[in-house]
């Protein structure tokens, strides 16, 4: 009931393409779905999050499609850059509880 | 000025040591959290304190003990440390839970 699983645990795309992480909860309680991005050496930081209220999320290049009836959400990436390289963690909260997914490391090849 | 920051960070340290880590914010938020951080990148959440009060206390070893003496600090206190305890461990904050959390740079500790 508590798990967030998140995959690929590895994604390697080519610059320019499209970059797509999964996640998938269980508890339907759940309110608040943030991703975050790490890069090596860093703490997570904040990329974008959405509640479940809306069904999609954008942000520059960077989206959060929500699907409420299947219990996931992903995280798209448009025009992946070199830059994006790093380690994306999705997470879901609701009151005290925030489950983490595993974590994603993303490379992008020049 | 760093938003949240954490001392010292790195950390090498004998088994059966006990350590301390400070954690200080400046953002004025009202919940903190201590995260660790595994070799495999898993983040697993300790403990989080809202105004000074303890929230969550995570199944952690009570060898941990965490200590908040006002909202802009929250420290960890490790006692009889182990070799499984080698970790990076990150503070963060945020104003309120389920709001966006600011970490630290982390703490590498890394038990001989």
């Amino acid at each position: 009931q508590q798990q967030v699983k998140q995959s690929p645990q590895s994604l390697i795309v080519q610059k320019g393409g499209i970059s797509i992480i999964n996640c998938a909860y269980e508890n339907t309680a759940f309110d608040y779905f943030p991703w975050y991005q790490q890069f090596p050496g860093k703490g997570p930081a904040l990329l974008i999050a959405i509640r479940p209220d809306v069904s999609e999320k954008k942000e520059g290049r960077f989206t959060i499609s929500f699907n409420k009836s299947a219990k996931q959400f992903s995280l798209h990436i448009m025009d992946s850059q070199p830059g994006d390289s790093a380690t994306y963690f999705c997470a879901a909260s609701k009151g005290y509880q925030l489950i983490w997914g595993a974590g994603t490391k993303l490379i992008i090849k020049p | 000025d760093t938003a949240v920051s954490q001392t010292p960070k790195y950390l090498v340290t004998q088994m059966g040591n006990d350590k301390s880590i400070k954690c200080e914010q400046n953002l004025g938020h009202d919940t903190m959290y201590w995260y660790k951080q595994d070799s495999k990148k898993f983040l697993k959440i300790m403990f989080s304190y809202n105004n000074k009060e303890l929230i969550i206390n995570e199944t952690v070893p009570n060898r941990f003990s965490p200590k908040s003496p006002d909202k802009a600090h929250l420290n960890l206190h490790i006692n009889s440390l182990e070799l499984g305890d080698s970790a990076v461990y990150f503070c963060a904050s945020s104003q309120k839970l389920n709001t966006e959390a600011f970490f630290g740079q982390g703490t590498r500790l890394t038990v001989v």
